[in-house]
Parts: C-alpha cells; sequence; structure tokens
C-alpha cells in the first residue's frame, strides 16, 4: 500500500507570492489533516478535512486555508507569503476505521522556505 | 488552554542503557495519547494509549497512560544508535480551540556507541 505523498517536495517563494501544496492520502483513507513545523514551535495543528469538509482548524490566520477533494486528495494554500511561513509543513491521513481516534500516518512533508 | 509537555526536551545516553520519555498534558476533551518517533522526515506512529494502566509495548519500547495524573511515559531498553530520533507525543482533544491533534515540543534523544 503506498503511503502518503506530498508535492513538492521543496519549494522557495518570495514575500507577498501565494503558494499551494498538495497531499495524497494513503488509498482508503478519508481524513487528511495539515501539520506546519518549526524549529521554536515545534509541530501545530493547521486543519483537517474529512469527506471534503473542513471538521476542525487550528489557530492560524486566514492565508492558511485549505481544501479535499473526492478522491480524498487535498490541496494547503497560504496567500501572501511572510518570512515566518518558512517550515516543514506535513499532511497526514488516518483511516475511517481508527474509531476517530486520530492514529495518523505522515507524508514525507513539504519544506517551504520564503526569501 | 490545551497544553502537551514533554520532559526532558533533550537526552544523551551510552548503547544500552534504559531512557523513560515524559508526557503530561491539559486538555479540554481527552480522547486519546499517541508517541511518534521522527528522524530526518517524517514522524512515524509508535504507540496510542486510550485506557489508564495498560501498557502497550513493542519490542525494546513499552508506554503506558495515566488519566488520573494526565501524562504517560514512553521506555526504550537497551538503546541502540538507531533509536536517535525526536520523540513526539500527542493528545487527541476533541473541540479543543488547537484542533483535534495536539503536540508537545518533542524530545531529542540521543544514543552514543
Amino acid at each position: 500500500k503506498a503511503g502518503v505523498t506530498q508535492t513538492p517536495r521543496y519549494l522557495i517563494k518570495t514575500r507577498g507570492q501565494q503558494v499551494t501544496l498538495s497531499c495524497s492520502p494513503i488509498s482508503g483513507h478519508r481524513s487528511v489533516s495539515w501539520y506546519q513545523q518549526t524549529p521554536g514551535q515545534g509541530l501545530q495543528f493547521l486543519f483537517e478535512y474529512f469527506s471534503e469538509t473542513q471538521r476542525n482548524k487550528g489557530n492560524f490566520p486566514g492565508r492558511f486555508s485549505g481544501r479535499q477533494f473526492s478522491n480524498s486528495r487535498s490541496e494547503m494554500n497560504v496567500s501572501t507569503l511572510e518570512l515566518g511561513d518558512s517550515a516543514l509543513y506535513l499532511c497526514a491521513s488516518s483511516s475511517p476505521d481508527s474509531g476517530g481516534y486520530n492514529e495518523q500516518f505522515f507524508g514525507p512533508g513539504t519544506r517551504l522556505t520564503v526569501l | 488552554e490545551d497544553k502537551v509537555v514533554q520532559s526532558p526536551l533533550s537526552l544523551v545516553v551510552h548503547e544500552g542503557d534504559t531512557v523513560t520519555l515524559n508526557c503530561s498534558y491539559e486538555v479540554t476533551n481527552f480522547r486519546s495519547l499517541l508517541w511518534y518517533k521522527q528522524e530526518k522526515k517524517a514522524p512515524t506512529f509508535l504507540f496510542m494509549l486510550t485506557s489508564s494502566g495498560i501498557e502497550k509495548k513493542s519490542g525494546r519500547l513499552s508506554s503506558i497512560l495515566d488519566k488520573k495524573e494526565l501524562f504517560s511515559i514512553l521506555n526504550i531498553t537497551a538503546t541502540q544508535t538507531g533509536d536517535s530520533a525526536v520523540y513526539l507525543c500527542a493528545v487527541v482533544n476533541y473541540g479543543g480551540s488547537q484542533g483535534n491533534l495536539i503536540f508537545g515540543k518533542g524530545t531529542k534523544l540521543s544514543v552514543k556507541p
């Protein structure tokens, strides 16, 4: 079974630009969550999508948005990039059979650098 | 505010030592606690704990949850250099302002030969 895939793996942008990251979950997984990881703040939850609906949201500004498609693939968008948005963005998927306890499987991440 | 606190933040041991990593939490609506291992890539799942006092084991790793005192420990016996990684604790918390999965800052374990 293929794991969670994320594209692109690396990205360099400048301040003010916008970026779209993509995540394909494990086949059969319908929940996709996004996280931001930085050395200072650690792993922080961005949002979770389930069956194309945002089910939960973390404490990030509205510049961070996402969506999920009918095939469970998800995209995350960050508009008006700031230097502080430089981070590793991780996507994780979980199975409906996990009982809602979020046993999640992570993708390799997208390393975003904002110059 | 919901929070998950791990200690120590870093730890250096020698091969063969036994280590205990700690994770304490204060959350609104606790559902379960997860442990992950993160090397130079994405976190990999280790354990999920939902009930107090029931030890979960996988090889040299074991973990237990105390829901009364609000903490969990992860034990690693006979450590090997391949155990060097950041160990993350996360709590599943439905309805909290920080979303459904809150992570601690991690414990960086370095195992020297």
